[in-house]
């Protein structure tokens, strides 16, 4: 069974200021790894995804995240945080093989701080 | 660029009633999931949908829930006779291909029941 566990509910961090969001997961399979963005009233939109090609995976609005399989880590990083990516962000799995479902984690609620 | 589209975004229903929320996939795309996300909680996978058969399910879609391709472009989700419990955001998502693959996921239908 796969699993993913986001540490803090709820990230502040000041405008300029580095982003991390972390992801760890449980998997006893290589496993598909994904971060999802949720605005206010939208649905999810995938901003990366890690599908055992480069190891540091580079998505949309400037985040990026890196696969370590040592760590089961998949932490999500934005060098300078904007206004603009206030909102809810979903780590979440998907296994090879016939599982296509997803395995999300709770979510992080990342406030920027002007 | 293409979307999930979902309809309706808002739904007030009694409990003991039935509810059919409706979603409109990407045109090419293949595997058709709901997932839904009860107020505070993780997003949580129900259903997933290939060759107008169900190609998995979780232990939350019991025999109230039922999924349907009733014509070309079309998913919709069934809810036989729904629950206070079942009162949650439901996502439609949907894929060109199984697992590693993006999902795309709709902007949700708010589902209250009283």
């Amino acid at each position: 069974a796969q699993s993913v566990t986001q540490l803090g509910s709820h990230v502040s961090v000041s405008e300029g200021a580095l982003v991390l969001l972390r992801c760890n997961y449980s998997s006893s399979v290589p496993p598909y790894l994904f971060w999802y963005v949720q605005y206010p009233n939208q649905g999810l939109q995938l901003l990366l995804k890690y599908t055992s090609a480069a190891t540091l995976v580079k998505g949309i609005n400037g985040f990026e995240a890196e696969f370590k399989k040592s760590e089961t880590s998949f932490h999500l990083t934005k060098p300078s945080a904007h206004m603009s990516d206030a909102a809810e962000y979903f780590c979440a799995v998907s296994l090879l093989g016939s599982a296509r479902q997803l395995t999300f984690g709770s979510g992080t609620q990342l406030t920027v701080l002007p | 660029e293409p979307e999930v589209t979902q309809t309706p975004s808002h739904q007030v229903t009694q409990m003991g009633q039935e509810v059919i929320l409706r979603c409109v996939p990407i045109s090419n795309h293949l595997y058709f999931y709901w997932y839904r996300q009860i107020l505070g909680q993780k997003v949580e996978f129900l259903v997933s949908f290939y060759n107008n058969e169900i190609s998995e399910k979780s232990e939350i879609f019991d025999d109230q829930f039922s999924v349907e391709r009733p014509d070309g472009s079309n998913f919709t989700l069934k809810i036989r006779s729904t629950k206070l419990e079942d009162s949650a955001m439901y996502f439609c998502a949907s894929g060109r291909t199984g697992a590693g693959e993006t999902q795309y996921f709709g902007p949700g239908t708010r589902l209250l029941v009283l």
